[in-house]
């Protein structure tokens, strides 16, 4: 199957810095990816929606400022949070579409998820 | 808007006894539906999916899901658990027809398997 890479897996940075977590489709080109955010114990909540080559679009309440995405190839993209805080620190989890069009053969593949520990 | 409920935060089940996970949604058009496996601090796995036809879906593991329009449920069974089954378990429900559009997710169900 198809394989969605995300990394680093787990990250501690100090409060005021930045850090850029990387999602990438390993054997297939990905127009969209989704950067999801969870919270412990909690469901998965989309925060953007990752288009190569133009500019992400942010879910209700998601800061875009904040959350910065970077769609720059078809393999790649990238979710960097600016400024972190301790409140930023969650389990962020990218997904990439790879086809157009739900089919029989057609799923959202997720990375493994990125753990930020903000200090 | 549309909504997944997993009404059941956490089940604990024996070792080889039965398993049934709810799940019921909120979408008014045909609903594209989903099970996700997440082991801690794992990605999430798929599971098994509907799109249309057979309302009774198998997937990996030994898993099965029935959607239920009457009922606006997609619940996920299993006959027997195995200990390695012990997760957390997301349904979720496909917003539209194109592979560009994310999922909504429940809250998820904790899974625990006791000897």
């Amino acid at each position: 199957g198809a394989v969605v890479s995300q990394h680093p897996s787990r990250v501690i940075c100090k409060s005021g810095t930045s850090v850029k977590i990387e999602c990438r489709s390993l054997d297939f080109q990905a127009t969209t990816m989704f950067w999801y955010r969870q919270f412990p114990k909690q469901s998965l909540m989309l925060m953007a929606t990752s288009n190569e080559g133009s500019k992400a679009t942010y879910e209700q309440g998601v800061e875009k400022d904040k959350f910065l995405i970077n769609h720059a190839s078809l393999t790649l993209s990238t979710l960097t949070v600016t400024s972190a805080h301790p409140e930023d620190s969650s389990f962020y989890i990218c997904s990439a579409a790879k086809d157009r069009a739900f089919g029989m053969n057609t799923e959202a593949f997720f990375g493994q998820g990125t753990r930020l520990t903000v200090v | 808007a549309q909504s997944v409920t997993q009404p059941d935060i956490h089940i604990t089940v024996s070792e080889g006894a039965s398993l049934e996970l709810r799940c019921n949604y909120s979408y008014g058009a045909t609903p594209y539906l989903f099970w996700y496996v997440q082991s801690p601090g794992q990605g999430l796995q798929l599971l098994l999916k509907y799109f249309s036809g057979d309302t009774l879906v198998q997937g990996i593991k030994g898993f099965e899901a029935e959607f239920k329009r009457s009922q606006s449920s997609f619940n996920l069974r299993k006959p027997s658990v195995h200990w390695s089954d012990a997760a957390e378990y997301f349904c979720a429900v496909g917003l539209g027809l194109s592979g560009n559009t994310p999922l909504v997710f429940g809250k998820g169900t904790r899974l625990s398997v006791i000897a």
